[in-house]
């Protein structure tokens, strides 16, 4: 089975920095796709970005980069020009292509950015 | 966008009371899902389902019951709710394409039962 490690249940940054959010994973597979989702007080998760496991080009989404190392199976997150509305619980998620398609999350991390 | 609805954002029931839980989604997902968000262990898998009547355990599926009659629809039943189920619910769908692999996910139905 999968697993997925947060290492840091909190962490905080000053406005305008950078922040990186660590993330490990388990698995025999060759093909999966990995995650990070955001989970703002609001409750409401939102997808901040996708990464094949086959595609060795880290994926980037405007301030949000991660660092993928398939051979260490590490998937780390990069929020650059942290901004307030940054603040909220980050999820590392793996996914398995199968039926189903379902997703096997970490325990998240908490983001405070400060002003 | 994908829109998944869960009916309710906050719940307070009774020991041994029956709850139900219901979401919609309408994109018409093959795929839709339950999970339980707790603290320190993040989102855990109740059940899921991959098409209408069907359904498949997740990891914690002891204490809980689900239903998809209509492929929109997809519901979390307590049969006898117990103070441990005290929990943030979270409905999910997704389409079943690899290449679009996205789980989109609803607002969250906060549950206590007392």
């Amino acid at each position: 089975a999968q697993t997925v490690t947060q290492s840091q249940p909190e962490m905080s940054v000053q406005e305008a920095e950078t922040v990186t959010l660590s993330c490990t994973y388990d698995t025999s597979e060759n093909n999966y796709y990995l995650f990070w989702y955001k989970q703002p007080p609001s409750r409401q998760m939102i997808l901040v970005i996708r990464q094949e496991a086959y595609k060795q080009q880290n994926a980037t989404e405007n301030r949000f980069s991660v660092n993928f190392q398939k051979a260490a199976k590490s998937f780390s997150l990069k929020i650059s020009d942290s901004q307030l509305g940054d603040t909220a619980m980050y999820f590392c998620a793996f996914m398995k292509p199968e039926y189903g398609n379902k997703l096997v999350f970490g325990a998240g991390t908490i983001l405070r950015v400060k002003s | 966008d994908v829109k998944v609805t869960q009916s309710s954002r906050y719940l307070v029931k009774r020991t041994g009371e029956k709850v139900f839980l219901e979401c919609v989604q309408d994109m018409d997902h093959e795929n839709m899902f339950w999970y339980r968000q707790d603290p320190g262990l993040g989102l855990r898998l109740i059940y899921f389902s991959y098409d209408v009547k069907m359904k498949e355990k997740g990891d914690i599926p002891e204490g809980y019951s689900v239903s998809r009659e209509k492929k929109e629809r997809f519901s979390l039943i307590l049969e006898s709710a117990s103070t441990n189920q005290t929990s943030m619910y979270l409905c999910a769908s997704s389409s079943p394409h690899r290449g679009r692999a996205k789980m989109t996910f609803g607002a969250g139905s906060r549950l206590t039962v007392l």
